[in-house]
């Protein structure tokens, strides 16, 4: 069974206290990896999409790294506006289009 | 950038009763909408994907008949909460992609908070 793993599951930063949030992954094919962040009440909005390890994308301060087993989402000297849920989902080789989710991390950043 | 329109944010409704919920894709044609359920500080529960103008497949210990999925344009896809009950009341979210993910992504929707009184 396809799972995917978050940690931790909250993390608690000072303002521009740099951190990694962690995705690890179990999947019979892994054809790409994505990262959303998700405010309150509100819907996942789209961070990036990984699809080979090795690959690395940047946006702002957060960066994203793939591994054959693991994700890392990299914060830099995060601001409090970055407090949100971070999610991370899978897409699977099968066919089907679903993504499989984690179950987050929910980051604060105390000014 | 693609956007998802989802309507209403908010319902709250008396057991027994359903509930609609819409998602429409704005600027582009959504070939395959998903819906999830979100339970509090739990991950998202895919519950059926819908392709326009077929039936939607539905995951594994989703009631189709209890939850009722129409994709009938390119642009929209409703879920109806048939009798509902407060087991029922959750978070709902839509998501679409225009088919070739790996070009286009998923987008999501605002969400739906259901509360079943």
């Amino acid at each position: 069974e396809d799972q995917v793993t978050q940690s931790p599951e909250a993390l608690r930063l000072q303002e521009g206290e740099s951190s990694s949030l962690n995705c690890s992954y179990t999947v019979s094919g892994l054809r790409g990896l994505f990262w959303y962040r998700q405010d309150p009440g509100k819907g996942p909005e789209f961070l990036f999409t990984l699809y080979s390890a090795g690959e690395e994308k940047e946006k702002e301060r957060l960066k994203a790294t793939l591994t054959k087993k693991e994700s890392f989402l990299h914060i830099t000297a995060p601001k409090p506006e970055d407090s949100a849920t971070y999610l991370c989902a899978v897409q699977t080789q099968g066919g089907s289009e679903k993504l499989v989710f984690g179950k987050g991390t929910k980051l604060t950043v105390n000014p | 950038g693609a956007v998802v329109s989802q309507h209403p944010s908010r319902v709250i409704c008396k057991s027994g009763t359903s509930v609609k919920i819409e998602c429409r894709s704005l600027d582009f044609q959504a070939t395959t909408m998903f819906w999830y359920r979100q339970f509090p500080k739990q991950s998202l529960m895919l519950m059926a994907t819908s392709n326009e103008g077929s039936k939607a497949t539905y995951e594994q210990g989703v009631e189709k008949d209890k939850f009722l999925i129409n994709h009938a344009s390119l642009t929209l896809s409703t879920l109806t909460v048939t009798s509902a009950h407060p087991e029922d009341s959750s978070f709902y979210i839509c998501s679409a992609t225009q088919g070739g993910w790996a070009n286009y992504g998923y987008t999501f929707g605002s969400g739906t908070r259901l509360t079943v009184v």
